[in-house]
């Protein structure tokens, strides 16, 4: 299995300011993906990072919202744009570690005041 | 839509009672399915996992699961918890269509007492 790093764990930010939120892995892997996951509900896809082309978000998801990097194969960030308290949550990281098999990060809670 | 129902929230049980979570998925076509748990302060990992093949599925400490095709399920169970099974419980499924997504249900919080 991978190693997976996330920083920051956990943030509080004021409204209408903007977070980017990093996602390192000790070996290179091809896929990695961000969800979100908010108060009581499930695991919600925001986009697949594919390094070295755009990535592909999911219907409700905009890249000026979640703007996404993917310089190399050991690391992404997710940027939560604009924010309001909708948007306080926990993201997390993943990366595919077999056939449609992820291996999540230990995710960062974001709190929006 | 395609979408996964865990149907308990949240589950108490005692030392050595035997568990069933539920898991119900909307898809009509081939599927991958897993399941993940979180126990408390750690990473989602992988339990278990179905592709093909035996629809019994057996995972990491004692876990199984069933998929039965008919009903769109794939229950886990467990003959006998242990307090260390605290954890909360998500059921996934990836269609089979050659794409990425996973979709996760809304997990089962299992509290065991001791």
């Amino acid at each position: 299995s991978a190693v997976i790093s996330q920083k920051p764990s956990r943030d509080i930010c004021q409204r209408g300011t903007s977070l980017t939120i990093q996602c390192q892995v000790d070996s290179q892997v091809t896929m990695m993906f961000w969800y979100r996951q908010q108060p009581g509900q499930s695991l919600t896809l925001i986009a697949t990072a594919n390094q070295g082309s755009e990535a592909t978000y999911e219907s409700g998801f905009v890249i000026d919202k979640f703007p996404i990097s993917r310089p190399n194969l050991t690391f992404s960030t997710l940027t939560v744009s604009n924010m309001s308290p909708e948007d306080s949550s926990i993201y997390l990281c993943s990366v595919e570690t077999g056939p449609h098999e992820q291996f999540f990060g230990p995710g960062t809670r974001l709190t929006v005041l | 839509a395609q979408s996964v129902s865990q149907h308990n929230h949240h589950v108490i049980l005692s030392e050595a009672a035997s568990l069933e979570l539920g898991c119900n998925y909307s898809y009509g076509g081939t599927v991958n399915l897993f399941w993940y748990v979180q126990y408390p302060g750690q990473h989602l990992q992988l339990l278990l996992k179905y592709f093909s093949g035996d629809p019994l599925v057996k995972g990491i400490k004692g876990f199984e699961a069933e998929f039965i095709k008919s009903k769109f399920s794939f229950n886990l169970r467990k003959p006998s918890v242990q307090w260390s099974d605290t954890a909360e419980y998500f059921c996934a499924v990836n269609p089979n269509t050659g794409g990425f997504k996973t979709i996760f249900g809304a997990g089962t919080r299992l509290f065991v007492k001791a």
